[in-house]
């Protein structure tokens, strides 16, 4: 089992829709969780980050940390075409080093049509 | 305001054929790292650099040396490329503070034939 698991879609949304995308993680330490965003042809961009558990929103994107079934989530809120994009979730970790690392989930991507 | 510049965009090479990829980044970070993206694998951390004059192997080293020349540049070398390492490869540096918050390069994009 990976430590950080993420659905890969496709998904597939019309434009206005609420969109959520969920990770699951297995490790409980290291409690930093993050949304990157991805376009086509593009390098991963910080959409947002959170701590521990609890809701973080930032305009139209809410982020949502579940520690107790270990679910990570993202939500989109009236979507739209721009925000059609690969969507990572990672997680914050430690190497054999003590060296900070992140943890990928393979990324879902998302289509918004107009 | 350029954060982390990744040199070339695209590449194709030969097998056997060398090369060496930069990556450079402007935001005074200790840590940076190499990652290759393939589909359906996911970002896969190739080394990484804690601070200037270390390296460190990550999940997929075989075939790839690094040198982190100094604070801003840290490069990733194939000395004999392989098919098996067409792929878009990223550089990203580490923001110093609590959460692990990495920035990231562009990509460059190889194919090896």
């Amino acid at each position: 089992q990976k430590e950080v698991e993420q659905d890969p879609g496709p998904l597939s949304v019309p434009e206005g829709a609420i969109v959520s995308l969920n990770c699951t993680y297995s490790n409980s330490a290291f409690q930093y969780f993050m949304w990157y965003r991805q376009y086509s042809r593009k390098g991963p961009e910080l959409l947002m980050y959170t701590y521990s558990s609890g809701n973080k929103e930032d305009g139209r994107f809410t982020a949502q940390v579940d520690k107790s079934s270990k679910y990570i989530s993202l939500f989109i809120r009236d979507s739209q075409p721009s925000d059609s994009a690969t969507y990572l979730c990672a997680k914050g970790a430690f190497n054999a080093g003590n060296n900070r690392k992140l943890i990928w989930g393979l990324g879902t991507s998302l289509a918004v049509n107009p | 305001n350029a954060g982390v510049t990744q040199t070339p965009k695209f590449q194709v090479l030969k097998t056997g054929q060398s090369m060496t990829l930069q990556c450079a980044q402007d935001m005074n970070h200790n840590s940076m790292y190499w990652y290759r993206q393939d589909p359906g694998m996911g970002l896969r951390l190739i080394y990484y650099s804690a601070s200037e004059g270390t390296t460190d192997k990550g999940e997929v080293p075989n075939g790839y040396n690094v040198s982190r020349l100094n604070k801003r540049e840290f490069s990733l070398r194939l000395e004999s490329a392989a098919p098996s390492q067409t792929s878009v490869y990223f550089c990203a540096s580490l923001r110093d503070t609590s959460a692990n918050i990495q920035y990231f390069g562009a990509g460059t994009r190889l194919s090896v034939l």
